[in-house]
């Protein structure tokens, strides 16, 4: 079966401090990983794909095959940071298929 | 930017009344699809809809439920008879097709509170 895990529930941190939200999959197949974000009062949206390999808005996520992982990480926090987080994932190679979300990680940074 | 909206924000029936929570996705967008999340609980997915049709469905998504999409903009969820257990957020999401090998970024509305006394 497919599941995420996102371990923290929330995550308190002090601006400029590194961050990292842990993700830890289970999947049997070729999964492809997602990073959401949802700041107070917005809507969830796409923060990072595995697949982009690209950094926004300086977070990164490298997709660890073998630890099955996925953690969003930051090196330096900003207040702005602070919203929700949640890892997903879907299936590859088939085309649109839903997502499987973890229950998200609340990132507080602290001015 | 185009974006997915949703009416209406917040909704509140009587258990056992019918519900219709509705959507227009991205104009250009094929697949629709249904999440929702229950308080302090994940985003789970319910309903994915293409070509008029449903393509994949959860458990979740047992006969109570159903999904339409009437004209050429709006997509709806109907839940038949309510239960308390169905308060929770819904969200509505669209997607493009998928290129090549790759899911194309599922797009989501800012949701329906759906509150069941």
């Amino acid at each position: 079966a497919q599941r995420v895990t996102q371990p923290e529930k929330l995550l308190s941190v002090f601006k400029g401090a590194p961050v990292e939200l842990k993700c830890n999959y289970s999947y049997s197949g070729s999964p492809e990983l997602f990073w959401y974000v949802q700041y107070s009062r917005q809507r969830l949206q796409l923060l990072l794909r595995h697949i982009s390999r690209e950094s926004i808005k300086g977070f990164t996520a490298d997709l660890n095959k073998g630890e099955t992982s996925f953690h969003l990480k930051k090196p330096f926090a900003q207040e702005e940071d602070s919203a929700m987080y949640y890892c997903a994932l879907s299936q590859r190679n088939s085309g649109n298929t839903p997502l499987v979300f973890g229950k998200g990680t609340r990132l507080s940074v602290i001015a | 930017e185009p974006e997915v909206t949703q009416t209406p924000s917040h909704q509140v029936t009587q258990m056992g009344q019918e519900v219709i929570l509705r959507c227009v996705p991205i104009s250009n967008h094929l697949y629709f699809y249904w999440y929702r999340q229950i308080l302090g609980q994940k985003v789970e997915f319910l309903v994915s809809f293409y070509n008029n049709e449903i393509s994949e469905k959860s458990e979740i998504f047992d006969d109570q439920f159903s999904v339409e999409r009437p004209d050429g903009s709006n997509f709806t969820l109907k839940i038949r008879s309510t239960k308390l257990e169905d308060s929770a957020m819904y969200f509505c999401a669209s997607s493009g097709l998928a290129a090549g090998t790759s899911t194309d970024t599922q797009y989501f509305g800012p949701g329906t509170r759906l509150t069941v006394l």
